[in-house]
């Protein structure tokens, strides 16, 4: 089973909207980090929250990570069309190693 | 530009076939990695290379062999590969475990 995984799989949304997802892991985590990939590319490295931090922000993104329901959500506010992507998180086992592990994603539609 | 560049951009090979997927990084990191994305499925972890280890997804068949001559290059060796390898390959860096990934725009592989 994954550690790591979106729901939902899917979201298609106006642009001007807040977008949601939400990402659930099963153990113990180091670290949670949200990816995006525009179709058939390499993914970019949106932010990384610490498994003491409870929230995070970087302009128009907001991640909360609540290591008690092992979940994190990621927020876009005033979405744009330029935001369609499909969105990963990565967990980083507490046990350690190079063990990050990917989620299936979420792929988000802002129609202009 | 992510400062991961890898080569070549698409590859069609027959299974009988041997290439070499290329991997470059400048940026300083310490640690590079092959994954493997095929529809629909998460990133799938294949080899870490880093100061400290090599790190082998055991689930990885013997067609593909990983070589890192030096913290800036990893290649990806594949022969005898079967059309299921069809995928997109990405090669990503960090500085350290846990830490933000930089990824190249991939290699999309055809198997035929």
């Amino acid at each position: 089973s994954q550690q790591g995984e979106e729901d939902p799989q899917a979201l298609s949304i106006q642009e001007g909207e807040n977008a949601t997802m939400n990402c659930s892991y099963k153990t113990s985590i180091n670290n949670l980090q949200w990816y995006r990939q525009n179709s058939g590319r390499g993914l970019v490295h949106l932010i990384l929250i610490r498994s003491n931090e409870r929230e995070k922000h970087s302009g128009r993104l907001r991640v909360t990570l609540d290591t008690s329901k092992k979940s994190s959500s990621l927020l876009i506010t005033a979405s744009r069309a330029a935001d369609t992507a499909s969105y990963f998180c990565a967990t980083e086992p507490y046990t350690g190693g190079f063990k990050t592990i990917f989620g299936a994603g979420t792929r988000l539609f802002v129609k202009a | 530009e992510t400062g991961v560049t890898q080569t070549p951009r698409h590859l069609v090979m027959g299974m009988t076939n041997k290439k070499s997927l290329k991997c470059e990084q400048h940026l300083g990191h310490n640690a590079m990695y092959w994954y493997k994305q095929s529809a629909k499925k998460p990133l799938e972890l294949m080899f870490v290379y880093s100061l400290e280890e090599r790190v082998e997804n055991n689930s990885v068949p013997s067609r593909f062999s990983p070589e890192c001559p030096n913290s800036s290059h990893l290649f990806l060796h594949l022969h005898t590969l079967q059309p299921e390898d069809s995928a997109l390959y990405l090669c990503a860096s960090s500085q350290d475990r846990g830490t933000e990934a930089f990824f190249g725009q991939g290699t999309r592989l055809t198997v035929v």
